[in-house]
């Protein structure tokens, strides 16, 4: 099934210890999106790739950073994790000029 | 600026008892409304899309509308299996897809 997949499902790391988190697709959707949610709020936009158009959120600290090298994988990478990065990290893509998204099943981070 | 506000924020049903969760919005221009279900631990799931005020789409138990200012998601007759944070959400106005989400609403189904 085309689908979104995020690894991996659960990831711990150290403060300060810089960490990458995944995302590839099959649905060859040209937008990717990284969404941070922390517990009971709302997902929070953190990038987002049209194709290789890469944007940045104004809101995104500097500690966080996105590469996508090609269509199917996108990753984040945070450089310095500190205690308020824990959460859980969305992967979403859509077709630019379709509507909705479809979402992988998110990385829970935690910091230690 | 672009604002998705639902509510209430936790919702506690007993089985059978139907209810319904609000989304209210303020954008310019509305692209669509979108319906999400997301359980503990897991990525959201689409549930629908509304285009315009007038508007209704429905899934199993569940029906979605649509005005000039909000959403509904009606629940009929829920079952345990419903319980799951709910989520809307709006295109951001201006060009492009990202969507402002909701902060849901978190519903529980009790036997």
């Amino acid at each position: 099934d085309a689908m979104v997949i995020q690894n991996p499902r659960y990831q711990v790391t150290q403060f300060g210890k810089p960490v990458t988190l995944s995302c590839s697709q099959t649905l060859n959707h040209n937008v990717m999106y990284w969404y941070q949610q922390k517990s009971s709020q709302a997902p929070k936009l953190l990038f987002h790739y049209y194709d290789k158009d890469f944007n940045n959120e104004a809101d995104t600290p500097d500690n966080f950073q996105s590469r996508r090298p090609n269509t199917s994988f996108c990753f984040l990478d945070i450089r310095s994790p500190g205690l308020g990065d824990a959460a859980m990290y969305l992967c979403a893509t859509s077709s630019l000029g379709e509507d909705g998204y479809t979402f992988g099943s998110g990385t829970r981070l935690t910091v230690v | 600026e672009d604002q998705v506000t639902q509510s209430p924020e936790a919702l506690r049903l007993q089985e059978g008892e139907s209810s319904s969760l609000n989304c209210s919005y303020t954008v310019s221009g509305l692209r669509g409304l979108f319906w999400y279900r997301q359980d503990p631990g897991k990525g959201p799931e689409f549930l629908f899309t509304l285009y315009s005020a007038g508007e209704e789409k429905e899934k199993e138990r569940l029906k979605a509308t649509l005005t000039k200012k909000e959403s509904f998601l009606h629940i009929t007759a829920p079952k345990p299996e419903d319980s799951a944070t709910y989520l809307c959400a709006v295109p951001f106005s201006g060009a492009g897809n990202m969507l402002t989400f909701g902060g849901g609403t978190r519903l529980m189904v009790k036997p």
